[in-house]
């Protein structure tokens, strides 16, 4: 089945600075890419997904970039704001026909340092 | 609380007791899932549904049950057989199996007192 591997666990910035998060799957057809952000005692919210179509997708301050060859995907933030402080989650998942359901990763620990 | 919605807020649970977590949600998706969430380990599927009176296990599905005999509702029951209950349960649903990300429900927090 499916596996997300996620780096770093924890990730400490200063306020402005870029901050970014990577995940490997093991499924070559997985094929949907979200990224959870999770505050504390909140529930998971999604800020950005990517199919496997395309490269690259940017919203304002987050990008997400997919590289289908390696297997992996990563999660850019620039200009880093105190309120970016949260856990973000990776996720995976193949298309209908398989089992479809996200896998998630393990969870990145975004500080933000004012 | 976004059309997803969990309760109780917080369970607290005897040993050898079964306790049953309701996930209702109104934004008709088909699919629905419980997560378990544990400090450092992310969130791990429990079991899913794809469509009513249908449901699959996931990775960590033992001492656990569940139902779907309505599309809007989904609860999950932990029973006496697991024996580390203490955690985060999350619901979420999505409009079909694979498409577009999850609405989640806002959590339970389960303690074995």
């Amino acid at each position: 089945g499916e596996n997300v591997e996620q780096h770093p666990s924890t990730l400490s910035v200063q306020e402005g600075d870029s901050a970014v998060i990577k995940c490997t799957y093991s499924d070559s057809a997985s094929n949907y890419f979200p990224w959870y952000k999770q505050e504390l005692g909140k529930r998971p919210q999604l800020i950005i997904d990517i199919r496997s179509n395309v490269g690259e997708k940017k919203d304002q301050r987050i990008a997400v970039t997919l590289n289908k060859t390696a297997k992996h995907f990563s999660l850019h933030i620039t200009e880093t704001q105190p309120e970016d402080s949260a856990v973000y989650f990776c996720a995976a998942s193949t298309p209908p026909g398989n089992t479809g359901k996200l896998i998630f990763g393990q969870g990145t620990t975004l500080q933000v340092k004012p | 609380d976004g059309g997803i919605t969990q309760s109780p807020k917080y369970l607290f649970r005897k040993e050898g007791q079964n306790v049953t977590l309701s996930c209702e949600q109104n934004l008709n998706h088909d699919a629905m899932y419980w997560y378990r969430q544990d400090p450092g380990q992310g969130l791990r599927l429990i079991y899913y549904s794809q469509i009513v009176n249908d449901f699959q296990k996931g990775d960590i599905a033992e001492g656990y049950s569940v139902s779907r005999e309505k599309k809007e509702s989904f609860p999950l029951t932990v029973t006496s057989a697991q024996k580390n209950p203490t955690a985060f349960y999350l619901c979420a649903s999505s409009p079909r199996e694979g498409v577009g990300g999850y609405t989640f429900g806002s959590g339970t927090r389960l303690t074995v007192v």
